[in-house]
This record gives structure tokens, C-alpha cells and sequence, in this order.
């Protein structure tokens, strides 16, 4: 098992650029996540998706948008990048659980710079 | 809001030294806890979890956490630190009931350790 696989591993866009990022599960989850990471901050949710066709906003959505078609898949985009939306980025998944930790698992990261 | 809280952000200390990261949060109700470690370069992995029962969790590679539920704390604690285990560590809460598995996370320890 691959796990979580993002697409790319690194990127440089121009301000005003669109972009997506792609984030892969090979865990069968219902759950996937993305996440922002900047330093001393920790990660922050951007969106996340419950299940195949169903995404809610995290903590920090705006300037992006998601799509969950597929279950094992969860894409990210970038409609017109901006400085600020440099950072690297994690996608995660977790299977559905009523009870019971919901351990996340993540992929390897996308680290975007934004000039 | 919810909110997680780590009190250390760089902690330096010499193999063999003990350790001790800080980890509060803010949430009245029912909580999965969980800490997880960056090595550098890498995605993050999973450390140790709590999610019920005996409120000492043992991790993997020597760690160990305790949940005090009156002090809202889930510190993490290693007896002896290795070279290897500089990376950096992010404590994280899951707030239950309504579980959708979001993850709020500290802003991160960043642990150097000196050989």
C-alpha cells in the first residue's frame, strides 16, 4: 500500500496563477483532510471531506477550493494564487469511526511558493 | 474557539537528557489526543494516541504521554533522548461528540538534540 500520495511535491506559481494539488488514498478512508503548514502555527484545516461528494471548510478555507469525486481521491485548488498562500501543504485521511480514535494518516507534503 | 496550546517552541537539550513537552488544550467535553512527530524532510507520523482508559499511552521509540483531564493536559515525555529524535513534535485534539475527525493542532516543539 502506497498510503497518502500527494501530487506535486513542489511548485512555483506567479501571483494571479491557478493550480491543483492532488491527494491520493489507497486505505479505502472516508475521511480525508487538508492542511496548511506555516511556521509556528502549527497545521491549520483548509477543507476537509467526509465522505465521496461531500466537503465542508475547515479553519482557514478562503482563496481555495476542493472536490472529493472519488473516495480515494481529494483535490485542492488554487483559483489565483497569492503570496500568502505560500506554504506547504498536507493532505491526510482517516477511516470513519463512532468510537475509537480517528488516527490521521498523511501524505509526504506539497511545498508551494507563491512569487 | 478550541484551541491547542504547546508551551515549548524550541527545546535544545544532550542525548541521554529526559524530556518533557507541554501540551493544553481548551475543550469542556470529551477529547482523542494524540501527538505526532515531523522528522525532518518528512510527513508527519503518528507518535502516540489517546482515546480511552489507562490515562498513561506508550508510543512508539520510547515515548510516553499522560492525559490529565482536570488540568487539560496531554504532556509528552521521553526518559532519555537520542540524537535521532530531533524533529518536531505537534500535539493535537479531536473533540468529540460529532466526530468528524478534524484534528486542531499546537503550533509545534521544535527538539534539537546535541550528540
Amino acid at each position: 500500500n502506497a498510503g497518502v500520495t500527494q501530487t506535486p511535491k513542489f511548485r512555483v506559481l506567479k501571483t494571479g496563477q491557478s493550480m491543483t494539488l492532488l491527494c491520493a488514498q489507497d486505505m479505502n478512508h472516508e475521511y480525508m483532510y487538508w492542511y496548511r503548514q506555516d511556521p509556528g502555527m502549527g497545521l491549520r484545516l483548509i477543507h476537509y471531506s467526509v465522505g465521496e461528494g461531500t466537503t465542508a471548510k475547515g479553519e482557514v478555507p478562503d482563496g481555495y477550493n476542493v472536490s472529493r469525486l472519488k473516495k480515494q481521491n481529494f483535490l485542492l485548488g488554487l483559483e489565483s494564487a497569492a503570496p500568502s498562500q505560500t506554504s506547504v501543504y498536507f493532505c491526510a485521511s482517516s477511516s470513519q469511526r463512532r468510537t475509537g480514535s480517528n488516527e490521521q494518516y498523511f501524505g509526504p507534503g506539497t511545498r508551494l511558493t507563491v512569487t | 474557539a478550541q484551541s491547542v496550546s504547546q508551551h515549548n517552541h524550541h527545546v535544545i537539550l544532550s542525548e541521554a537528557a529526559s524530556l518533557e513537552l507541554g501540551c493544553n488544550y481548551s475543550y469542556g467535553g470529551t477529547v482523542n489526543l494524540f501527538w505526532y512527530v515531523q522528522y525532518p524532510g518528512q510527513h508527519l507520523q503518528l507518535l502516540l494516541k489517546y482515546f480511552s482508559g489507562d490515562p498513561l499511552v506508550k508510543g512508539i521509540k520510547g515515548f510516553e504521554a499522560e492525559f490529565i483531564k482536570s488540568k487539560f493536559s496531554f504532556n509528552l515525555r521521553k526518559p532519555s533522548v537520542q540524537w535521532s529524535d530531533t524533529a518536531e513534535y505537534f500535539c493535537a485534539v479531536n473533540p468529540l461528540p460529532g466526530n468528524t475527525g478534524k484534528l486542531i493542532f499546537g503550533q509545534g516543539t521544535t527538539l534539537q538534540v546535541k550528540p
